[in-house]
């Protein structure tokens, strides 16, 4: 079956640290891969995606990903973490062929502390 | 302001009265989809739809019911709802089903059935 895992329920940060939110998948192909953010009370936000080209994809609030076809991941990295970006992150998938649906990891919870 | 939105956020209810839980987009987006988020899981699509009067079952459709014969309104509607219906629901919109689209979400519905 085809799945999409964040491996960490929780990552803590300290303020100013680099921030790193793991992503792998088991999708055949090559998937379409995406990032969303939920801050509490709040609908999720579209945040990256990769559909081709450069392995690394910027996105808002100064995210990036990068895609790693050899691993499956979808690694979401920034490189000074604030408070401000204390939130549920979800990574979603999806097949190249085969329907139009998203695959959902669980969420990680970041949390970053002053 | 583009946006989807959701009514209501809250709602507590009891085992069994039917309930309706609206959803509308201001976007002109053809596809719109229902999910319900609980601790753990992510998301999991319970419903959608690719354009007006074409609706199609998600992961987790049984003891709901959704309709699509406006493209802005996508309303879900529990006709008998139970406790393990108790979650956190989404309802997301999107311009096309193309992988290049991402997903406008709502603020998201608490329900609560006792």
């Amino acid at each position: 079956a085809q799945s999409v895992a964040q491996p960490e329920d929780q990552v803590n940060v300290a303020e100013g640290n680099p921030l790193t939110v793991k992503c792998t998948y088991s999708v055949s192909g090559n998937p379409y891969l995406f990032w969303y953010v939920q801050y509490p009370n709040r609908g999720l936000q579209f945040l990256l995606k990769y559909i081709t080209g450069d392995n690394l994809v910027k996105g808002s609030y100064g995210f990036e990903a990068e895609f790693n076809k050899s691993q499956t991941s979808f690694h979401l990295k920034k490189p000074s973490a604030l408070v401000s970006d204390s939130a549920l992150y979800f990574c979603a998938v999806r097949p190249r062929i085969g329907g139009y649906q998203l695959i959902w990891g669980a969420g990680t919870k970041l949390i970053i502390k002053p | 302001e583009a946006q989807v939105t959701q009514n209501p956020r809250y709602l507590i209810t009891v085992t069994g009265k039917k309930l309706t839980v609206t959803c509308s987009q201001n976007m002109n987006h053809e596809y719109m989809s229902w999910y319900r988020q609980d601790p753990g899981l992510g998301l999991r699509q319970i419903y959608y739809s690719m354009n007006v009067e074409v609706t199609d079952k998600g992961d987790v459709p049984e003891g709901y019911k959704v309709s699509r014969k406006e493209k802005r309104n996508f309303p879900l509607i529990l006709e008998s709802p139970s406790p393990n219906q108790t979650s956190l629901y989404f309802c997301a919109s999107s311009l096309g089903t193309g992988a290049i689209y991402e997903q406008y979400f709502g603020p998201g519905t608490r329900l609560t059935v006792t």
